[in-house]
């Protein structure tokens, strides 16, 4: 167990609904981390939080946003989802802010999202 | 930019030794990485290496860095069923504020008994 939690574990929904992605990190750990898992593109970074702010920004869509709370969970936020939206997302969280050498990455067991 | 490259597919037999390639381009890298999947399951990190380093050795995991070519392999020793996963490499990614993983598309590996 590496202490991330990721919820749902599994969400099917239709094309252009807007689903809700949630993330707890490893206590202790202030930097939460988005992946997006596909069959074509393999797993891409999406995004990064440090201690509620936006650190790194990498593929995400303008369809999705994410935010970190004064908790430190994190919530990952698709809309207008559309087919090929349909993957693993993942979330990690290390306790670096990210611009340290050592950076290691603990991951969630990831959200199955199904668009139909 | 970055990229990671690694072979897909690994059949090897039970007990044998299993050795995982990966080939990387950013030479900025500080450390790489190995995580493993299993069939519906998250990423585990497995071990990472610190690119000033040569080899680490892990109870059956052994990690060889040639930072001049660029290449890092994962060695695992009596490689058994329960080895059957697929296994990433990653290099971690300096970004202006932060930092990412850049993965390989994973090396399925069958252990047959």
């Amino acid at each position: 167990d590496s202490g991330v939690t990721q919820t749902p574990k599994h969400l099917i929904t239709a094309t252009g609904q807007r689903v809700t992605l949630r993330c707890s990190p490893r206590s202790g750990d202030l930097s939460v981390y988005w992946y997006q898992q596909s069959l074509d593109q393999g797993l891409q970074f999406l995004i990064q939080y440090y201690n509620g702010e936006e650190r790194a920004k990498g593929n995400i869509l303008e369809r999705f946003s994410a935010q970190q709370f004064p908790d430190l969970h994190s919530e990952l936020n698709l809309s207008s989802l559309e087919l090929g939206d349909s993957a693993l997302y993942f979330c990690a969280s290390s306790v670096a802010s990210g611009r340290e050498t050592k950076n290691i990455q603990y991951f969630g067991a990831g959200t199955r999202l199904s668009v139909l | 930019g970055e990229d990671v490259e690694q072979s897909l597919f690994l059949s090897v037999r039970e007990g044998d030794s299993s050795v995982i390639n990966c080939t990387y381009t950013d030479s900025s890298s500080t450390y790489l990485y190995w995580y493993k999947q299993e069939p519906g399951a998250g990423l585990q990190l497995l071990t990472y290496i610190f690119s000033n380093m040569d080899m680490k050795q892990d109870q059956r995991l052994t990690v060889l860095l040639n930072k001049k070519d660029k290449h890092l392999s994962l060695r695992i020793a009596d490689t058994q069923t329960g080895d059957s996963a697929i296994y990433f490499c990653a290099e971690s990614a300096k970004m202006e504020y932060g930092n990412k993983l850049v993965f390989g598309a994973g090396t399925i590996l069958r252990v047959k008994s």
